[in-house]
């Protein structure tokens, strides 16, 4: 069974402070996907990591995936009230471009405080 | 593009009987799609994958007989909760992919199940 050990699982910070979510396992994932999720909703896509090392911005987000493809971070600069939810990573299994259910971490609660 | 539509989106039912999801790729095909679950503030548990023409494929623990899953078109796929206890209340949630971006999910809005 493939884990994905996500951390924090829970961090309140005040607006204008970063933050880097981390997600880690044993396993190496043929890619690697980060969600954000609002209460009663399903999730959102927010990027996907594919490539070791790849690093991918959205704006204030910066993602990362390990060299090794078995973790990925997500920083968040000068968080803002907005960035407020569940934040989730989860993993793909299979390589060569099929389709795969993915494995996802436990999620980060992130609040940010105005 | 990339949306993906679940019914109801919320049902409450009895002990005993069976309720069906719908989930549907409003803008695209999707010979593959996923069932999700997910327990109150827990993360996604991937149940099934679903194929369009062909049996679903049930991730170990879950019960094939009671999660029914039928993808009878490339744009719709079904999961029937038969004989539902209060056990399977739970946030029930589909997601696709678009040929071209296999490593990309798309999910619905989830459909919320209260078994009384």
């Amino acid at each position: 069974t493939q884990l994905l050990e996500q951390s924090p699982q829970f961090l309140s910070i005040q607006e204008g402070e970063n933050l880097t979510v981390y997600c880690n396992s044993s396993s190496v994932f043929s890619s690697l996907q980060w969600y954000r999720q609002e209460p009663g909703e399903g999730p959102v896509l927010l990027v996907t990591v594919v490539t070791g090392g790849e690093v991918k911005k959205l704006k204030r987000l910066t993602f990362q995936f390990g060299d090794a493809r078995k973790d990925s971070s997500l920083h968040i600069t000068a968080a803002q009230p907005g960035d407020t939810g569940l934040y989730l990573c989860a993993g793909a299994r299979r390589a060569g471009g099929g389709a795969d259910g993915l494995t996802f971490g436990k999620g980060t609660h992130l609040i940010i405080q105005p | 593009g990339a949306v993906v539509s679940q019914h109801p989106s919320w049902v409450i039912c009895k002990s005993g009987t069976s309720v069906k999801i719908e989930c549907r790729s409003l803008d695209f095909q999707a010979t593959t799609m996923f069932w999700y679950r997910q327990f109150p503030k827990q993360s996604l548990m991937l149940m099934a994958t679903s194929n369009e023409g062909s049996k679903a494929t049930y991730e170990q623990g879950v019960e094939k007989d009671k999660f029914l899953i039928n993808h009878a078109s490339l744009t719709l796929s079904t999961l029937t909760v038969t004989s539902a206890h209060p056990e399977d209340s739970s946030f029930y949630i589909c997601s696709a992919n678009l040929a071209a971006k296999p490593h990309e999910q798309y999910f619905g809005p989830g459909t919320r199940l209260t078994v009384t």
